[in-house]
């Protein structure tokens, strides 16, 4: 198993460029998130999806959009680039809820690293 | 809305014991959990509490008190390789988890 795997590990881009982040899953979870992690920020929600055909909004989520066509794929986009997205950008996966005593684990990618000049 | 605190930094001495806080404000709680995450890689998932009291998971336990909307994880024996931030979350059912902004701990010798 591979687990969860990002494309591409590292990208530069001109402000205004668009790009494509994929991520993919092996484990069959419903779930799947888009982080970005910036210095002293934490990990911040951009968006996720609770299943194939369905995102939802996360606590950042301007500038970015988001498809799941494919249960173990989930890709961010960006339109229009911008130097304030210059960040590490993870995704991650899990199984739903079950209750109380479920962990509820995310697992993560390995983080791709984008610049924005 | 949620939120958690936990301190930016702490710096501990190898062997020795560290302890890192974390407080929450949530609704719809279902419990806590800590991820660590090395420079350069990917959070991993350490521990979970759903009840009071202490979990131990090898040198690391975690500690949870719901009454207080607090909990801590607790490093034994701390090794050069514990260097890393640790991230505490709260899990409230089928909504994202919502994380800490992570506790950058260094380990001296």
């Amino acid at each position: 198993n591979a687990g969860v795997t990002q494309t591409p590990k590292f990208r530069v881009l001109k402000t205004g460029q668009s790009m494509t982040l994929l991520c993919a899953q092996d484990m069959n979870h419903e779930y799947m998130y888009w982080y970005r992690q910036d210095p002293g920020m934490g990990l911040r929600l951009i968006h996720y999806s609770v299943g194939e055909g369905t995102t939802a909004k996360g606590e950042v989520p301007d500038g970015y959009n988001v498809s799941r066509l494919k249960k173990q794929n989930f890709l961010l986009g960006l339109e229009s680039a911008a130097p304030s997205q210059t960040s590490v950008y993870f995704c991650a996966s899990s199984s739903p809820s079950s209750g109380i005593h479920s962990y509820n684990e995310q697992f993560f990618g390995p983080g791709t690293r984008l610049t924005v000049l | 809305g949620q939120s958690l605190e936990q301190p930016s930094e702490v710096t501990a001495v190898e062997g020795a014991i560290v302890q890192i806080n974390c407080t929450y404000q949530t609704s719809g709680f279902y419990g806590l959990s800590w991820y660590q995450q090395h420079d350069g890689g990917a959070p991993t998932f350490l521990s979970y509490n759903a009840l009071d009291g202490l979990e131990e998971t090898g040198r690391f336990s975690s500690f949870l008190s719901r009454s207080d909307s607090y909990g801590y994880l607790l490093l034994q024996e701390l090794q050069m390789k514990d260097s890393a931030s640790y991230f505490c979350a709260v899990n409230s059912g089928n909504t994202p988890l919502v994380f800490g902004k992570g506790t950058r701990l260094s380990v001296i010798a």
